[in-house]
């Protein structure tokens, strides 16, 4: 298994462009999410799928769409990037009850730089 | 909504030291705690959690954490530091009635020779 993977892993973007990042699990989650990861403000939750066909915005969705393609696939879109988007973003996805108990599984992370 | 607090945002000891990183969360049920570690560049690995049962918690690389309720406390240890422990430890909360996970701030752990 490959477990998360997300693609691209770096990426700079000019303020205004849009981009998608791509998050796709191979071990049969129901839940995915997505953070992003800014210094000394640990992870913050943009958007969840708790299961294929659903989404719900987290703390900091302002800015971001998402699409839950499939149950393996999770995307981020950013339709207009900001500088304030410069940040680290991970994907995780969460095993099905009653296992593991909410652990979530991460992906390497997606390092987007705007200028 | 719960929430975590992570004390301190730096933690330096010397190679072979105690290491305590602290952890203090708010849940309005009984919680799931987890301590995650991110190396530089990398994701984040789950080092131990707490869901029932017994509330001392052993994990990987010798790290342990206590639940402690009546100090609504989840602080990581390791009785001995090791050069490849230098990292970001992330202290998180979950609620057990969904899957909404809060994080810390995070501390970063520098381990001296």
């Amino acid at each position: 298994n490959a477990g998360v993977t997300q693609t691209p892993k770096f990426q700079v973007l000019k303020t205004g462009q849009s981009m998608t990042l791509q998050c796709a699990q191979d071990m049969n989650h129901n839940s995915m999410y997505w953070y992003r990861q800014d210094p000394g403000m640990g992870l913050r939750l943009i958007y969840y799928s708790a299961s294929e066909g659903t989404t719900d915005k987290g703390e900091v969705p302002n800015g971001y769409n998402v699409s839950r393609l499939n149950k393996r696939e999770f995307s981020l879109r950013l339709e207009s990037a900001a500088p304030s988007q410069t940040s680290v973003y991970f994907c995780a996805s969460i095993p099905p009850p009653p296992a593991r108990y909410n652990e979530q599984f991460f992906g390497p992370g997606t390092r987007l730089t705007v200028l | 909504a719960q929430s975590v607090t992570q004390l301190g945002s730096h933690v330096s000891v010397s190679e072979g030291a105690l290491v305590l990183l602290r952890c203090n969360y708010s849940s309005s049920v009984p919680p799931y705690l987890f301590w995650y570690v991110q190396y530089p560049n990398q994701g984040l690995q789950l080092l131990l959690k707490y869901t029932t049962g017994a509330t001392l918690v052993k994990g990987i690389n010798g790290f342990e954490a206590e639940f402690k309720k009546s100090e609504t406390s989840f602080h990581l240890t390791k009785p001995s530091a090791h050069m490849s422990d230098a990292a970001e430890y992330f202290c998180a909360v979950s609620d057990r009635r969904n899957n909404d996970m809060r994080f810390g701030a995070g501390t970063r752990l520098t381990v001296k020779p």
